[in-house]
């Protein structure tokens, strides 16, 4: 079956800094790709989509990236902060909107 | 805000049991999740449901069966319990409106099997 994965299960970065998670996915025919971030003892949380027409969008100091040549979608936050800290999935999905397909996650600790 | 809540967030029950998860979301979203949420693999999905009464079959739903009877409230149910079922599981709603996947999560509910 199609994957979604993650080249790196944790990553830590000092505080200010600027963090990028990466995620490799394998279905080309994938029509869209989600950012979620989850923090400990909550579920998670939507971050920012792009659809498979674009290869950047930005948000509140977030940009994802997507390179469809490559199969590889990344997610950039500027200045890093402590409240960043959480686990990072990255996700494709159909174009109904029903089956999602989640990596397996990437945990970012930020340095004070 | 969107919320999406779960009936427990811990739960222990023994070998053999039936098990029922509930899941209730108040802003009239016609897509409902169910996932399981293991160390290392993610978020996988055992059942969705796009409207009262109808179900669809995720990746994993062996062991599993769902229940849609309210727009609102959508119920997964672990017809006999086993230890491989202990797992975090996490429901979640989506309204479909043009350009947004997005899905609104619960905070989890944390099974324990014994």
């Amino acid at each position: 079956g199609e994957s979604v994965g993650l080249h790196l299960p944790t990553l830590s970065v000092q505080e200010g800094d600027n963090s990028i998670i990466n995620c490799a996915y394998s279905n080309s025919a994938s029509d869209y790709f989600i950012w979620y971030k989850q923090e400990s003892g909550k579920g998670p949380q939507f971050i920012i989509d792009i659809r498979s027409n674009m290869d950047k969008r930005q948000g509140q100091r977030v940009t994802v990236l997507l390179n469809k040549t490559v199969k590889h979608l990344s997610l950039q936050i500027a200045a890093t902060q402590p409240g960043d800290s959480a686990v990072y999935f990255c996700a494709e999905g159909d174009t109904g909107g029903f089956k999602t397909i989640f990596g397996a996650g990437t945990r970012l600790f930020v340095k004070a | 805000d969107v919320k999406v809540t779960q009936s427990s967030r811990y739960l222990v029950k023994r070998t053999g049991e039936k098990v029922f998860l509930e899941c209730v979301q108040d802003m009239d979203h016609e897509n409902m999740f169910w996932y399981r949420q293991d160390p290392g693999l993610g978020l996988r999905l055992i059942y969705f449901s796009y409207d009262v009464k109808m179900k669809e079959k995720g990746d994993i739903p062996e062991g599993y069966s769902v229940s849609r009877e309210k727009k609102e409230r959508f119920s997964l149910i672990l017809e006999s319990a086993s230890t491989n079922q202990t797992s975090m599981y996490l429901c979640a709603s989506s309204l479909w409106t043009s350009g947004s996947y997005e899905q609104y999560f619960g905070p989890g509910t944390r099974l324990t099997v014994t």
